[in-house]
């Protein structure tokens, strides 16, 4: 058990399926992010959102929707996605994100296959 | 911006020696902090060890310990007596604070480096 919890482990989808994301952290932390981590690439920061409150977009593609409903949930709505957005994504969380010296505590990931 | 290296794609050691992992960074930021992960194949970010910027002494965790030289901008991982379970891949990061004093509040990591341990 980490404190953070993702759902599901893995995940296959059609290109014009629908599915969501699910993140949920058990640590009393205020900030959240959504990283994709691709084969043979480094880690990609999407979102961030410290007090459910989106504070950054890294130029993500509009068929990726994060919602935050509060501090501990974060959802990653997918739809229409392409084969080339699977890949692994992992949600992390971290106590204050505008601390330096605060580390992230990250999920276990969700594999995502886009057939 | 802020830039992490690690040079190494792959590494391999035999059971029980040590390690060291590179990484170096960049950064124009005062006051910072560096970070080593762990990826086992099963997906999940590992924290393993920190090191502030102003922290004097290396920063040691178990079998971890970070050689940080502040001057070179260089944080290497170091493993002792590794095990077969240390076979991973293995990143470096980091975060910082500008001099106006506002944060990234994000974690830069480098591209990681797979160890693999032998028996």
């Amino acid at each position: 058990e980490t404190g953070v919890t993702q759902t599901p482990r893995h995940l296959v989808m059609g290109m014009t399926n629908k599915k969501s994301l699910k993140c949920e952290q058990h640590l009393g932390h205020n900030a959240m992010y959504w990283y994709k981590q691709s084969a043979k690439k480094p880690l990609e920061l999407m979102f961030v959102y410290n007090f459910k409150e989106q504070t950054e977009n890294n130029s993500v593609p509009s068929r990726f929707s994060p919602e935050c409903p509060n501090s501990s949930h974060l959802f990653l709505h997918l739809h229409t996605l392409q084969p080339e957005d699977s890949a692994l994504y992992l949600c992390a969380s971290s106590q204050d994100h505008r601390g330096y010296n605060y580390g992230y505590t990250f999920g276990s990931g969700t594999r995502l296959t886009v057939v | 911006a802020q830039k992490i290296t690690q040079t190494q794609p792959g590494m391999f050691v035999q059971e029980k020696e040590a390690v060291t992992l590179d990484c170096t960074y960049d950064t124009s930021d005062q006051s910072y902090g560096l970070f080593w992960y762990k990826q086992p194949s099963s997906g999940e970010m590992i924290f393993l060890i920190y090191q502030g910027s102003y922290d004097e002494q290396n920063a040691t965790e178990g079998r971890y310990s970070l050689n940080f030289q502040k001057a070179r901008k260089s944080a290497n991982l170091v493993i002792s007596a590794s095990q077969l379970g240390d076979s991973a891949m293995y990143f470096c990061a980091m975060r910082g604070v500008n001099a106006g004093g506002t944060s990234y509040g994000k974690l830069t990591f480098g591209q990681g480096t797979i160890l693999t341990v032998h028996p």
